[in-house]
């Protein structure tokens, strides 16, 4: 196991709602990376939290926003929820950011309805 | 075009039998490499690094190649526990949004 969490495994959601996802990164790891998996396809970057600065952004609109806290782990929000936004959400925590070996949690599988 | 491609296969192989992932990448810019291992409703784990002069880890072997701008994986003597999706991952540079994965490459071994 990669000592990464996740909470909750699964959520169901309806359109226009907000959700809060969470992540703990693995002990000592002080970066945290968000990706979206949507089925059959491989993992979207969304942002990645370093020391508790947004560090990085992929190519999702302002609607997800996160936040690391000080003991490193993190949150996914995301605001006026599309059916789009159904997929596998997992967070990944790393030593350090770019190109360090990134850990992955087991994910949260939204539903939006 | 996408910055990584990858054969989504299935490939569905005899066991024993050596089976080899190909993946491309667009930006020749691109520094790291990984192979991650996905198996059905489970998040990726890492297989291995990619590194120019080629890694083995047992069956599994990865090669790099810069010129033609692709990866490999190389798996031999196939075990049903290889069956997975294998994902190709590429690095385009320090720093937090150059991390691009493939679609990935479904594995199916058979008895």
């Amino acid at each position: 196991e990669t000592g990464v969490t996740q909470s909750p495994t699964h959520l169901i959601k309806t359109r226009g709602q907000q959700v809060t996802l969470r992540c703990s990164s693995q002990s000592g790891h002080n970066t945290v990376s968000w990706y979206q998996q949507a089925l059959g396809q491989g993992p979207q970057f969304i942002f990645q939290y370093y020391r508790e600065e947004e560090n990085g952004r992929g190519n999702f609109p302002p609607r997800f926003s996160g936040l690391q806290f000080p003991n490193y782990s993190s949150e996914l929000n995301v605001n006026a929820l599309e059916l789009d936004d159904s997929a596998l959400y997992l967070c990944a925590s790393s030593l350090g950011q770019g190109t360090d070996t990134q850990y992955f949690g087991p994910g949260t599988r939204l539903t939006v309805l | 075009r996408k910055e990584v491609e990858q054969d989504p296969g299935p490939f569905n192989v005899p066991e024993g039998a050596t089976v080899a992932f190909n993946c491309t990448y667009s930006n020749s810019a691109s520094q790291s490499f990984f192979w991650y291992r996905q198996d059905c409703r489970k998040e990726p784990k890492l297989l291995m690094s990619v590194y120019s002069s080629g890694n083995e880890d047992g069956r599994f072997t990865a090669q790099l190649n810069r010129a033609s701008q692709y990866i490999s994986l190389l798996i031999r003597d196939s075990k049903l526990s290889d069956s997975a999706t294998y994902l190709c991952v590429v690095i385009l540079k320090t720093g937090a949004n150059n991390l691009f994965f493939g679609t990935g490459t479904r594995l199916t071994v058979i008895p």
